[in-house]
């Protein structure tokens, strides 16, 4: 079946450090890809996403590039901050199928 | 708009009790979705609805009724609580569109503990 692997975390980084954080799919077909990410106490909110191969998506300074010849979508930031603190999701979407498939979640934590 | 409401935010029940989830969109979203957050396991989907009078199963549906009457509710029931329910549970909608890639808009989500 469908599914999404993320890199384990947690993940603990510096302030201004290079962020990466990995993930592949396996899938039938080619969905939707996104990335979410929840904030502390709240729901989860869009990051970015993509639709299609070689899409890029991006926001706040994230990027993710649709890869369907190695099916990933690393989600990556040049400088992270420590605002950026948060649980970040991977997940696809098939048109039609009106659900979402979860990673597991990689928790992020930035010190100043 | 207010977006996705959920309430309550938390609650506790006992092995047996039921209970009602609310869940409440004001953007006139044909789509609703139940997910429920546990450790380690990101978020599976319980039960979904494409509109108003349409529901179906999602992953993980067992213990748990919903219905969606109108457009903007969207409750999940559940009518024998069991401590395997101890979860965070989201509500989400979005709306259909042609080119794929729906967003989906969440709550802030109910934690619910069964003792």
């Amino acid at each position: 079946g469908d599914s999404v692997t993320q890199m384990e975390g947690p993940v603990t980084l510096s302030e201004e450090a290079f962020l990466t954080i990995n993930c592949t799919y396996t899938a039938t077909g080619y969905p939707s890809l996104f990335w979410y990410v929840q904030y502390p106490g709240e729901g989860l909110q869009l990051l970015l996403k993509a639709t299609k191969a070689d899409d890029k998506g991006s926001n706040k300074g994230f990027e993710a590039t649709y890869r369907k010849e190695t099916t990933s979508f690393h989600l990556e930031k040049g400088s992270v901050q420590v605002s950026d603190s948060a649980v970040y999701f991977c997940a696809l979407y098939f048109q039609g199928a009106q659900k979402l498939v979860f990673g597991q979640g990689t928790r992020l934590t930035i010190n100043p | 708009n207010a977006g996705v409401t959920q309430t309550p935010k938390f609650q506790v029940l006992k092995t047996g009790q039921s209970m009602t989830l609310q869940c409440a969109q004001d953007m006139n979203h044909e789509y609703m979705s139940w997910y429920r957050q546990d450790p380690g396991m990101g978020l599976r989907l319980i039960h979904y609805s494409v509109g108003a009078g349409i529901t179906d199963q999602g992953e993980v549906p067992n213990g748990y009724n919903v219905s969606r009457s109108t457009t903007e509710d969207f409750p999940l029931r559940l009518l024998s609580a069991a401590p395997s329910q101890t979860s965070v549970y989201f509500c989400a909608s979005s709306y259909p569109t042609k080119r794929g890639g729906e967003t989906q808009y969440f709550g802030p989500g109910t934690r619910l503990l069964v003792l």
